[in-house]
């Protein structure tokens, strides 16, 4: 069973540009979670995708967009690229859809860096 | 909103001893859950151990165990018989359910040595 799967590796982009990043979730799960983890820190919270719509957002501008598939896979968009935009893009998928307070584990991909110059 | 703070930056341990991370939280919510997360240099961040918060009973997978104190907001992760697999950035967590995001501490570094 392949877990959560990230593409690509590693990016290397320049200010200004833009660029998508991808997420395939672990098998059986509909919900897909977007983190920024900047060097030395913790990962913050993107958006989080259910049912092909954004669910939750976290405070991030609009330059990050993202979408859901009919498959459940998902995209980050980030345009207009800012030096401050390097960091280790995380990706995590759950089942969603059981009520506010059922426990479901996140599981983790592992991550795309992306470093803009 | 919820915070997750971490004050120790780096700690290292002896194989085989103990150490305990430290980790204080602040949330309005009445229903939430706390975790501990492990990141090693793979990057791969993995579930160590999480706690909801209306369970009094601290939560215990191995050997790792936690120490939950409700009413100082505190959720330390106690790690025992430290091995060198161990080394990895641990992050402690906290969300209110399956649908709402992890909010992340700044993380603790723990070397495990020989």
């Amino acid at each position: 069973d392949a877990g959560v799967t990230q593409s690509p590796t590693h990016l290397i982009k320049t200010r200004g540009q833009q660029v998508t990043l991808r997420c395939s979730p672990k098998s059986g799960h509909d919900t897909v979670s977007w983190y920024q983890q900047a060097l030395g820190q913790g990962p913050q919270f993107i958006f989080q995708y259910y049912e092909e719509e954004e669910r939750q957002r976290g405070n991030f501008p609009d330059r990050f967009s993202g979408h859901q598939f009919p498959n459940y896979s998902s995209e980050l968009n980030v345009n207009a690229l800012l030096l401050g935009d390097s960091a280790l893009y995380l990706c995590a998928s759950s089942l969603g859809g059981r009520g506010r307070f059922f426990y479901n584990e996140q599981f983790f991909g592992p991550g795309t860096r992306l470093t803009v110059l | 909103a919820q915070t997750v703070t971490q004050s120790q930056p780096e700690m290292s341990v002896q194989e085989a001893e103990t150490v305990t991370l430290s980790c204080t939280y602040d949330t309005s919510e009445s229903n939430y859950y706390l975790f501990w997360y492990k990141q090693p240099p793979s990057r791969q961040m993995i579930l160590v151990i999480r706690q909801e918060a209306y369970k009094q009973q601290n939560a215990t997978e191995n050997r790792f165990s936690v120490n939950f104190q409700k009413a100082a907001k505190s959720f330390s992760l106690k790690i025992s018989d430290s091995q060198l697999g161990d080394t990895a950035m641990y992050f402690c967590a906290s969300n209110t359910g399956t649908a709402s995001k992890l909010t992340f501490g700044t993380g603790t570094r723990l070397q495990v040595t020989l």
